[in-house]
């Protein structure tokens, strides 16, 4: 099993650009999430997806959209790019809903936006 | 102020020395999580424990939920334990995860 997998590894965008990180698990798990790492300050989290079908706000929204478009994937959307989100992207999922549960991580988006 | 702090920030230790990182919360919680973030970025679950004490090989977490506090021990640390060690827990409003900035270790040979 790959466990959690993300693409791309990196990327480089200039400032209005669009693009999808893309993010699957084979695992059969329930719940996905989307946080972003930055310097200095722990994992915060974006999006949510409870179950298939279903999409939360998390934390830090704003500028971002999802879509969970199966159970197996879960997609985040930055549809006009800022320097404010450069950052490391991390998806992760869980069998069941909540945090009570194993989160499992994919190896994260390195993204720069200049 | 942090609903989640953790001590110390950075760590550097000599190989086979007993490690201790804290963990202080000011929220109530369910449930607390130790994560391990690898120099290349992954991340790995640890431990989730919501009273006690457990233990995976040389790694042994324990919380206090009174004092609002756990700490990770690591014994007879090797150079391989270098890494990022993260804290979270389950609790607040919205139930989800919330982190720590974590505790950069360095241990050397």
């Amino acid at each position: 099993n790959a466990g959690v997998t993300q693409t791309p590894k990196f990327q480089v965008l200039k400032t209005g650009q669009s693009m999808t990180l893309q993010c699957a698990q084979d695992m059969n798990h329930n719940s996905m999430y989307w946080y972003r790492q930055d310097p200095g300050m722990g994992l915060r989290l974006i999006y949510y997806s409870a179950s298939e079908g279903t999409t939360d706000k998390g934390e830090v929204p704003n500028g971002y959209n999802v879509s969970r478009l199966n159970k197996r994937e879960f997609s985040l959307r930055l549809e006009s790019a800022a320097p404010s989100q450069t950052s490391v992207y991390f998806c992760a999922s869980t069998r069941g809903e909540g945090a009570y549960n194993e989160q499992f991580f994919g190896p994260g988006t390195r993204l720069t936006v200049l | 102020k942090n609903e989640v702090e953790q001590s110390p920030q950075n760590l550097t230790a000599q190989e086979g020395e007993f490690i201790t990182i804290n963990c202080s919360y000011s929220v109530g919680i369910s449930a607390l999580h130790w994560l391990q973030q690898h120099p290349g970025g992954g991340i790995v679950s640890l431990f989730m424990l919501s009273s006690g004490k457990k233990k995976h090989g040389r790694l042994i977490a324990t919380i206090n939920i009174q004092e609002k506090h756990s700490s990770l021990h690591i014994t007879a640390s090797h150079p391989r334990d270098s890494a990022v060690y993260i804290c979270a827990v389950v609790g607040g409003a919205t139930n989800k995860l919330i982190f720590g900035t974590g505790t950069l270790l360095a241990v050397q040979p």
